[in-house]
């Protein structure tokens, strides 16, 4: 079946710096993959839309010159934490669905997630 | 604007036994629904969906969930459960028009020996 890689699985950073965090769907096309922000035992909080080839659509609340997302080819979404806080730790995943724009019936993969730890 | 209610936070069951888990929606339009499962440390995976057709539809690992649009649920529900089964399941609503997902707050199940 189609595969998310989500890299890296876990990072530990300092305060203030940044970490990148990828994205791949190893076996399909995706224009579109979705990053998830999921805080212990609470659900996950859709962040952004990365749209191949074009800006992200960042929901209500979300720095977007916080959290930057890149999405430069069909199978690779990068997101950077930039001047990471203790705050900004988090379980961070990342989605990409199957087939083109606007299918949401088409399948959703999940990548395993990236544990975030800022000290 | 669409919503998901998991009313139960946690759902303790020993093995064997059956379970239910409960997932209400809000949508004024009509809403694919899903059932995906989170085990410790991992993304999610896909139980099962309902996009149309018949309201009772079966998924993986034995799994099952009955649309009722009268009710706006969509439990999940297995006859007999194994350890195996301990995660954290959410409930999930497709946003007409986008590509987008309104997960749940989930609900733990914990099944005992």
């Amino acid at each position: 079946g189609a595969v998310v890689s989500q890299h890296p699985s876990w990072v530990i950073c300092k305060s203030g710096t940044s970490v990148k965090i990828e994205c791949r769907s190893l076996d399909f096309q995706a224009t579109t993959m979705f990053w998830y922000r999921q805080f212990p035992k609470q659900s996950l909080m859709l962040m952004a839309t990365s749209n191949e080839g074009s800006k992200a659509t960042y929901e209500q609340g979300v720095e977007k010159d916080k959290f930057l997302i890149n999405h430069a080819s069909l199978t690779l979404s990068t997101l950077t934490v930039t001047s990471a806080h203790p705050e900004d730790s988090s379980f961070y995943i990342c989605s990409a669905r199957e087939g083109g724009p606007r299918s949401a019936n088409s399948p959703l993969h999940f990548g395993n997630g990236t544990r975030l730890t800022v000290t | 604007a669409q919503s998901v209610t998991q009313l139960d936070s946690q759902v303790p069951v020993f093995e064997e036994a059956p379970v239910e888990l409960r997932c209400n929606y809000s949508s004024s339009v009509s809403v694919y629904l899903f059932w995906y499962v989170q085990y410790p440390n991992q993304g999610l995976q896909l139980l099962l969906k309902y996009l149309s057709g018949s309201t009772l539809v079966k998924g993986i690992n034995g799994f099952e969930a009955e649309f009722n649009k009268s009710q706006t649920s969509f439990h999940l529900r297995k006859p007999s459960v194994h350890i195996s089964d301990t995660a954290e399941y959410f409930c999930a609503v497709s946003v007409p028009n986008t590509d987008k997902l309104i997960f749940g707050t989930g609900t733990r199940l914990q099944v005992f020996p």
